[in-house]
């Protein structure tokens, strides 16, 4: 059964370091996003792209976020510089069509951030 | 704005038998879906059930079945004879005009043998 992909699953960096990480969903998935869920609470969208393009980034900390998807395939979200409050796991899922409320989104395994 | 509401961080349920999950939303749209979300300790988190805010009728999946009641903007979820299994955290989300997912806190299910 296809699966997203995310790597790394842990990561352990300084504060003001730089950060990566990696998604790649489910083939022929369309639409990708990135969620962040702190310990003990619910996931919070980050971003979401339609193909290569940004749907909706409204709640991505711009100064310090960002994400790509440049071939509409794979993703990379980055932070810099990391600070402790960034510390969580970051979801990436993917779903076939544009519209979440018709279909279900699929979710990558996460990578845990902690910021020390 | 939407928002999710689980109001049970925690709840215990003995092996075989049936534990309810309660969950409420708030919306001002007509057109709109609602999920459970599984998510065990250390794995990705996975669909358990879905119900469409237009069918009256209410889903089931196996031993998993929801309580939809729109005009409550309730939406909770049974599960029956309830396995060691089960145990994670579950999550209710809700999916409207914007495309993307809403969740809940999430409710720490623990399953007693």
């Amino acid at each position: 059964e296809a699966e997203v992909a995310q790597s790394p699953r842990y990561k352990i960096t300084e504060k003001s370091q730089a950060v990566a990480f990696w998604c790649d969903p489910i083939s022929g998935h369309a639409t990708l996003y990135w969620y962040r869920q702190i310990l003990g609470q619910g996931p919070e969208l980050l971003v979401q792209f339609q193909d290569e393009s940004v749907v909706d980034d409204s709640q991505l900390p711009k100064d310090r976020f960002s994400a790509e998807r440049l071939k509409g395939v794979d993703s990379t979200l980055k932070i810099q510089p990391a600070e402790l409050g960034d510390s969580a796991m970051y979801l990436c899922a993917s779903s076939q069509y544009a519209r979440t409320k018709d279909y279900e989104q699929y979710f990558g395994p996460g990578t845990r951030l902690t910021v020390t | 704005a939407q928002t999710v509401t689980q109001s049970q961080p925690e709840m215990s349920v003995q092996e075989a038998e049936t534990v309810t999950l309660s969950c409420t939303y708030d919306t001002s749209e007509s057109d709109y879906y609602l999920f459970w979300y599984k998510q065990p300790p250390s794995r990705q988190m996975i669909l358990v059930i879905r119900q469409e805010a237009y069918k009256q009728q209410n889903a089931t999946e196996n031993r998993f079945s929801v309580n939809f009641q729109k005009a409550a903007k309730s939406f909770s979820l049974k599960i029956s004879d309830s396995q060691l299994g089960d145990a994670a955290m579950y999550f209710c989300a809700y999916g409207g005009s914007q495309g993307n997912l809403i969740f809940g806190k999430g409710t720490k299910l623990s399953v007693k043998p």
